[in-house]
């Protein structure tokens, strides 16, 4: 089993239309979790981190559930600047360690 | 700030020769990250350095690549020699570590290395 698995996509959705990401992880010793974005042909940025209370920033909702080992991202609200490629991250090793990231999810919003 | 910087951005190289990628990590990060990635394998990281040691290199292909980071503001990535298979973006990273935190990422542009 991977460690961090995600449906590659891609995702094609309408402006305006609410978009949901899962994300699993198999190491249940993780304890922080991010989503990433990648636009075509840059480096991958910090989206947001994930919180086990959960949390929002604006029009995107992350979600944890550590005992199903599952992570979610929904978008609200979609526009076409949100279509990229969205990475789900899980560390390993504790607060010395490295990230782990899942192949991605595409994501193309259209007029 | 001016983010992690990598250099080359592009490398077009003939199969066999050496090529040294480099990178510069935000300053008063004190850990760094290199990372391949392509379509089918998406991003793996090859090697990390923690206060410029190495901690894992269990990542890095063979023995054909090597990273050094001889000092907190350099690190290298060597193929030698190279090959096709070795075609890919190469990321460097960088973070602050400290206390019980674990903070995210910094990534540099990346170095898109093409090998004929």
């Amino acid at each position: 089993r991977k460690e961090v698995e995600q449906d590659p996509g891609p995702f094609n959705v309408p402006e305006g239309a609410t978009v949901a990401f899962n994300c699993t992880y198999s190491n249940s010793a993780s304890q922080s979790f991010f989503w990433y974005r990648q636009d075509c042909r840059k480096e991958p940025k910090l989206l947001m981190s994930v919180y086990s209370s959960g949390n929002e920033d604006g029009r995107f909702t992350a979600q944890l559930n550590r005992a199903s080992q599952y992570i979610s991202l929904l978008i609200r609200d979609s526009k076409l600047s949100d279509s990229a490629t969205y990475l789900c991250v899980v560390n390993h090793g504790g607060s010395q360690g490295n990230l782990i990231f899942g192949k991605g999810t595409k994501l193309s919003v259209k007029p | 700030d001016a983010g992690v910087i990598q250099s080359p951005r592009h490398e077009v190289t003939e199969m066999g020769q050496e090529v040294t990628l480099r990178c510069k990590p935000i300053s008063g990060h004190n850990s760094l990250f290199w990372y391949r990635q392509t379509m089918m394998r998406g991003l793996e990281l090859l090697i990390y350095f923690n206060n410029n040691v190495p901690i894992d290199d269990s990542g890095m292909p063979e023995d054909r690549f090597s990273a050094k980071m001889p000092n907190a503001s350099f690190s290298t990535l060597k193929i030698q020699p190279s090959e096709p298979r070795d075609s890919a973006v190469y990321f460097c990273a960088s973070r602050r570590v400290g206390g019980q935190a674990f903070y995210g990422y910094t990534f540099g542009s990346g170095t898109r290395l093409t090998v004929v």
